[in-house]
């Protein structure tokens, strides 16, 4: 079963490019999460989103309800940008975690 | 500041050993969580704790077991190791607040050869 589909699966991007990291997902929910896992490190939350759009910093997400589909865009992306990208729709305490995309950003 | 913590970051072990993953969290979470990610297949419930000696079966429980005897550890056990079992495996916690990501930890790396 493949409730969350992540596009791409692998990005190479040039640092000061504009990236963006797509998540599709065919349950119900109550909120959608992005995460980021930095090499050999843990899972931090970036996001929480139910509706619209929120920024931090140059991360920005966004969500479609309706269509059942949020992205993730990065600005002016950096080397330390480098990490895998986690799309985790949520219902009451159940995860649907897609698969990762894996960014490198080169200097 | 918050903390999950894994026994070990890395770990190898032979076909047919007894593993134990060991997990300890300091936030006082009532949920716990071990998850095992691979590449292309992302994260994997393999058991979740809603509370001291509680648990329940993820989408991936074969070939573990679990153990929460106090609030704040809760072990993996892969009875008897195989090739297959071999991941990064993540332990998380949290209240049981709908909707709120879990802190996870560091993860550690399992070989079995």
């Amino acid at each position: 079963k493949n409730e969350v589909e992540q596009s791409p699966q692998n990005l190479t991007a040039q640092e000061g490019e504009f990236i963006t990291i797509n998540c599709s997902y065919s349950v119900g929910i109550s909120a959608l999460h992005w995460l980021q896992q930095h090499p050999g490190g843990g899972i931090v939350s970036l996001f929480m989103l139910s509706s619209g759009k929120k920024k931090h910093g140059r991360l920005i997400a966004t969500i479609n309800i309706q269509e059942k589909h949020s992205s993730l865009h990065i600005t002016a992306s950096h080397p330390r940008d480098s990490a895998v990208y986690i799309c985790a729709p949520s219902r009451k305490n159940q995860f649907y975690f897609g698969t990762g995309t894996s960014l490198t950003v080169i200097p | 500041d918050v903390k999950v913590t894994q026994s070990s970051r890395y770990l190898v072990k032979r076909t047919g050993e007894k593993v134990f993953l060991e997990c300890v969290q300091d936030m006082d979470h009532e949920n716990m969580f071990w998850y095992r990610q691979d590449p292309g297949l992302g994260l994997r419930l393999i058991y979740f704790s809603y509370d001291v000696k509680m648990k329940e079966k993820g989408d991936i429980p074969e070939g573990y077991s679990v153990s929460r005897e106090k609030k704040e550890r809760f072990s993996l056990i892969l009875e008897s190791a195989s090739t297959n079992q071999t991941s990064m495996y993540l332990c998380a916690s949290s209240f049981p607040t709908p909707a709120k990501v879990p802190f996870f930890g560091p993860g550690t790396r399992l070989t079995v050869l």
